[in-house]
């Protein structure tokens, strides 16, 4: 199956530095998703991407989908205790665009 | 207005068994994914429903799931003859579009002893 290498797998960060996670795959993307996980929760979308060399951001987050279309950044600045979570990048290919495959997580710890 | 609803919340079975999850998709949303969440693992998916219909079942791993949607609604996920490595939180999401954000649930923990 399609498989989607994402980075760091954990992090243990002090409060106030700021985070950078990214996501490649094997595959051409036309769409990148971050979402982050707590738990007993299903994911929930932070940043959402369609096209390539796309720079979005959302409060602290900022995400960047690839030129490459292969590739996926998520950074988050100035990281405070309620970061704390699983983060997912996701994406979707043209050929089957009803399903979007997830990377593995990125396991986020701040410090206070 | 209401999120996306699964229950139950946790359901614990022996293996061999037969189990049911529900999923309540936010109204109005005619698109209906399951996904399945092994430990350290992101969401993989299984099955989407467009309305009534499954449009892609291609991830559902074996003849033993299947999920219906009668109703272009509630979809139930249907496991036959569980096994012990169809231990994993099942995920629900709905969307009002295939392209459009999906919003999930909160997953139903299944545990097969």
């Amino acid at each position: 199956g399609q498989q989607l290498n994402q980075s760091p797998q954990s992090m243990f960060i002090q409060e106030g530095e700021d985070v950078s996670m990214n996501c490649t795959s094997s595959s051409i993307f036309n769409t990148w998703l971050w979402y982050k996980q707590e738990p007993g929760e299903g994911p929930v979308l932070l940043i959402a991407l369609y096209k390539a060399g796309e720079l979005t951001s959302n409060g602290r987050l900022t995400a960047q989908f690839g030129i490459t279309r292969k590739d996926s950044f998520l950074n988050i600045s100035a990281s405070i205790p309620s970061d704390v979570g699983i983060y997912f990048c996701a994406g979707r290919r043209s050929e089957d665009f009803n399903k979007f495959y997830f990377g593995s997580g990125t396991k986020l710890n701040v410090k206070p | 207005g209401a999120g996306v609803s699964q229950t139950p919340s946790n359901k614990v079975t022996e293996k061999g068994k037969y189990v049911e999850l529900r999923c309540d998709p936010i109204s109005g949303h005619t698109a209906l994914y399951w996904y399945r969440q092994s430990l350290g693992q992101g969401p993989e998916f299984l099955i989407y429903f467009q309305g009534t219909g499954a449009a892609d079942d291609s991830g559902l791993p074996n003849d033993r799931f299947f999920a219906v949607r009668p109703e272009g609604s509630v979809s139930t996920l249907k496991i036959q003859r569980t096994e012990r490595g169809d231990s994993a939180v099942y995920l629900c999401a709905s969307s009002t579009r295939p392209d459009n954000e999906q919003f999930f649930g909160p997953g139903t923990r299944l545990t097969v002893l």
